[in-house]
C-alpha cells in the first residue's frame, strides 16, 4: 500500500478555503485517493474519493495531478465545526494488503 | 450515521482479563476492519475480513484474535490485558469492492486498569 506523507497541522480562521495537501510517490495504477475526517473521540467519515484529475461533492473538492504522485483537498470557507484530523488514504480493499492510515493532518479553525 | 455499529461503547476492566468487542457491518457489506487508535495516537490497522474469512492482518498482537460470522458480524477478543491496551477500537465496513470506501463505527473505549 502506498505510504503517504501529510503535514502534521495546519491552522486557519473561519471563512478562509484550506487545502490539505497529501503525498503518495508510490501509488499503484488501480489505486484511488480517499480522504477522511475524523473528530475526537469519534470514528472517521469518508469526505471525498477521485482518481485523477478533480472530484467536487457538497463538502469537499480534491484535486490530483496528472503525475497521481499527490493530491490536495480543499475546503471551502471553513468553520470551526471543520476542526479535525483529515487522513488520506491511497488504495481502498485492494485484497490482501494491510489498510493503513497515515498520521493525518489535525486542522484547527479560529474565530 | 455510518450504519456500523460497535458494542460496548465504554469498557472497563482489570488487566489479566480478557474482553470480547463487536462489531456489526452496514448493510450489505462483507468486509470489516479493527482499528487501534491510542490516545492521540493514529490508527493502527489490525485485522481485515471478508466474507468470514480472514483477507490481511496487521500488528495485530498474539492475545488479540478475531473472527467474522456467518451473518457478516464481527469479534474482536482481547485476552491478558495489558495497561497499553487501554484504546479506542474502530471497526470499518465497506463492500469489499476494490476501492471501496470504508465506514467507520463510533467505537469501543477499553480501558484496562
Amino acid at each position: 500500500l502506498a505510504k503517504t506523507t501529510q503535514p502534521i497541522s495546519m491552522d486557519s480562521y473561519e471563512g478562509q478555503e484550506v487545502n490539505i495537501t497529501c503525498s503518495h510517490n508510490n501509488i499503484a495504477t488501480n489505486d484511488y485517493i480517499t480522504w477522511y475526517q475524523q473528530f475526537p473521540s469519534q470514528g472517521p467519515r469518508f469526505i471525498i474519493q477521485g482518481y485523477k484529475t478533480k472530484v467536487t461533492n457538497e463538502v469537499a473538492s480534491l484535486f490530483i495531478p496528472a503525475d497521481r504522485k499527490s493530491s490536495t483537498l480543499s475546503l471551502p470557507r471553513v468553520s470551526l465545526s471543520d476542526t479535525a484530523v483529515y487522513y488520506c488514504l491511497v488504495g481502498a480493499d485492494t485484497g490482501r494488503r494491510a489498510l493503513t492510515f497515515g498520521s493525518g493532518t489535525r486542522l484547527q479553525v479560529q474565530p | 450515521d455510518s450504519g456500523v455499529t460497535q458494542t460496548p461503547k465504554h469498557l472497563i476492566t482489570a488487566t489479566g482479563q480478557r474482553v470480547t468487542l463487536r462489531c456489526s457491518p452496514r448493510s450489505g457489506d462483507l468486509s470489516v476492519y479493527w482499528y487501534q487508535q491510542s490516545l492521540d495516537q493514529g490508527l493502527q490497522f489490525l485485522i481485515q475480513y471478508y466474507n468470514g474469512e480472514e483477507r490481511a492482518k496487521g500488528n495485530i498482537l498474539e492475545r488479540f484474535s478475531a473472527q467474522q460470522f456467518p451473518d457478516l458480524h464481527s469479534e474482536l477478543n482481547l485476552s491478558s490485558l495489558e495497561l497499553g491496551d487501554s484504546a479506542l477500537y474502530f471497526c470499518a465496513s465497506s463492500s469489499g469492492q476494490p476501492n471501496s470506501p470504508l465506514h467507520f463505527g463510533n467505537g469501543t473505549r477499553l480501558t484496562v486498569t
